[in-house]
């Protein structure tokens, strides 16, 4: 049972580009979450989804970012016209769905804007 | 005031020693939960509690919901388990994480 995948575990883009961030949870699991780590800085919640639903995007800058979970394949976290501050690792988690369940950790996507 | 305070901030230690980390939040929880943060970036689930006590190899994490306080002990301790450590919680009816600001642990051969 493969672990939270996350691609590209590295990305450069210059200012005014977009980034996607991809994850594919682990089998079985229905639940989401994308987490922002500014350097230096501690983990913040971005977003929260579940198959085709945002659950809670209050973490979530309400421009230039938004994200997905379709029915079929990854979810998607997508930064627009991006900017220096947008550097950061971003994490997804997934997990089960049911109460109280842990959350598996992918390896991260390392964002890099020139 | 964060949600969720962890002490100290850094903690350097001797090889062998008996670590302990500590973490308070100042909410009900559905969860506490501690992960490591290798040097590397990479995250680990280490526990997940709501009460008691768990152990896992040399990691101990117990938890007092009264008092909104966990603990996380490492026995025997080496220099493997240098790592950020973190604890974070979540709430019924909402499973997002909400992070301590992390514990860096350095332990000296």
């Amino acid at each position: 049972n493969a672990g939270v995948m996350q691609n590209p575990r590295h990305l450069v883009r210059r200012r005014g580009q977009e980034a996607r961030l991809r994850c594919s949870p682990m089998k079985g699991h229905s639940h989401v979450y994308w987490y922002r780590q500014l350097p230096e800085e501690g983990l913040k919640f971005m977003v929260y989804l579940q198959k085709e639903n945002i659950i809670d995007e209050s973490g979530m800058p309400k421009e230039r970012f938004s994200a997905e979970f379709p029915k079929e394949g990854p979810s998607i976290l997508r930064i627009q016209q991006v900017v220096r501050g947008d550097s950061a690792a971003y994490f997804c988690a997934s997990s089960p769905g049911l109460a109280y369940n842990e959350q598996f950790f992918g390896p991260g996507t390392r964002l890099t804007v020139l | 005031k964060n949600e969720v305070e962890q002490s100290p901030q850094n903690l350097t230690a001797q090889e062998g020693e008996f670590i302990t980390i500590n973490c308070s939040y100042s909410v009900g929880i559905s969860a506490l939960h501690w992960l490591q943060q290798h040097p590397g970036g990479g995250i680990v689930s280490l526990f997940m509690l709501s009460s008691g006590k768990k152990k896992h190899g040399r990691l101990i994490a117990t938890i007092n919901i009264q008092e909104k306080h966990s603990s996380l002990h490492i026995t025997a301790s080496h220099p493997r388990d240098s790592a950020v450590y973190i604890c974070a919680r979540t709430l019924f009816g909402n499973e997002k994480l909400t992070f301590g600001t992390g514990t860096r642990l350095t332990i000296i051969p």
